[in-house]
């Protein structure tokens, strides 16, 4: 079945714990982007990667890190978190096609983030 | 900057009647103009898209319409139905870069 997985689905931790989420997608996708979800203020893009090795910054990067070393796997990574990274996180993927990233974009089921 | 401004935050409506949610895009060189539906608990799915070379499309009982003259862009339900209750999201694609810059969401409630 074509999807993106993200592990962990909740997690609870504390302020300056780092913290690794992961996600990957078994559809071949160059595209995998980053975002977080907070009531009134939609969805805003965190990170993205065109392709391995490629990783440009989105809407609201600071405090958080991530890698493209295989192109199935985009882990999100929070060195040090704070509470205002509390939030649910999602990961998508896409074709990188012909009209840059402006394909379907596919959504992981999200990660409810807590940093007490 | 880039921003995609979206109305009503909630709607709610009877089944059967019609729905219409509303965005607004700030680049006029935007080219594409998707429409995500976020059901509880899940990430968001795509339903429809239009790119700027077309005014309108539909697929069923959804629409979206687009007038890149006024830089608005509208998803329009019709004959609602109660499973048709979610979170609804806009998007568009600025120019030059790769990434969507997605609207802040519209909560759909249909009662039965």
């Amino acid at each position: 079945e074509a999807q993106v997985t993200q592990n962990p689905r909740y997690l609870i931790t504390v302020t300056g714990k780092k913290l690794t989420v992961t996600c990957s997608q078994n559809m071949n996708h160059e595209y995998m982007s980053w975002y977080r979800q907070d009531p009134g203020l939609g969805l805003r893009q965190i990170y993205y990667s065109m392709n391995v090795e490629v990783t440009d910054k989105g809407d609201v990067p600071e405090g958080y890190k991530v890698s493209r070393k295989e192109k199935r796997n985009f882990p999100l990574i929070l060195e040090s978190p704070s509470p205002n990274q509390t939030s649910l996180y999602f990961c998508a993927s896409s074709f990188k096609g012909r009209y840059r990233a402006y394909n379907e974009q596919f959504f992981g089921p999200g990660t409810r983030l807590t940093v007490l | 900057g880039e921003n995609v401004e979206q109305h009503p935050s909630t709607l709610s409506v009877q089944e059967g009647d019609s729905a219409v949610i509303k965005c607004t895009y700030s680049d006029s060189a935007s080219n594409y103009f998707p429409w995500y539906k976020q059901e509880l608990g899940k990430g968001p799915q795509l339903i429809i898209d239009i790119r700027s070379n077309v005014g309108e499309k539909k697929d069923q009982r959804i629409a979206v319409t687009l007038n890149k003259t006024a830089k608005h862009f509208s998803l329009h339900i019709t004959e609602t139905q109660p499973e048709d209750s979610a979170v609804y999201f806009c998007a568009a694609g600025f120019h030059n870069t790769d990434k969507l810059i997605f609207g802040t969401g519209t909560r759909l409630q249909v009662f039965p």
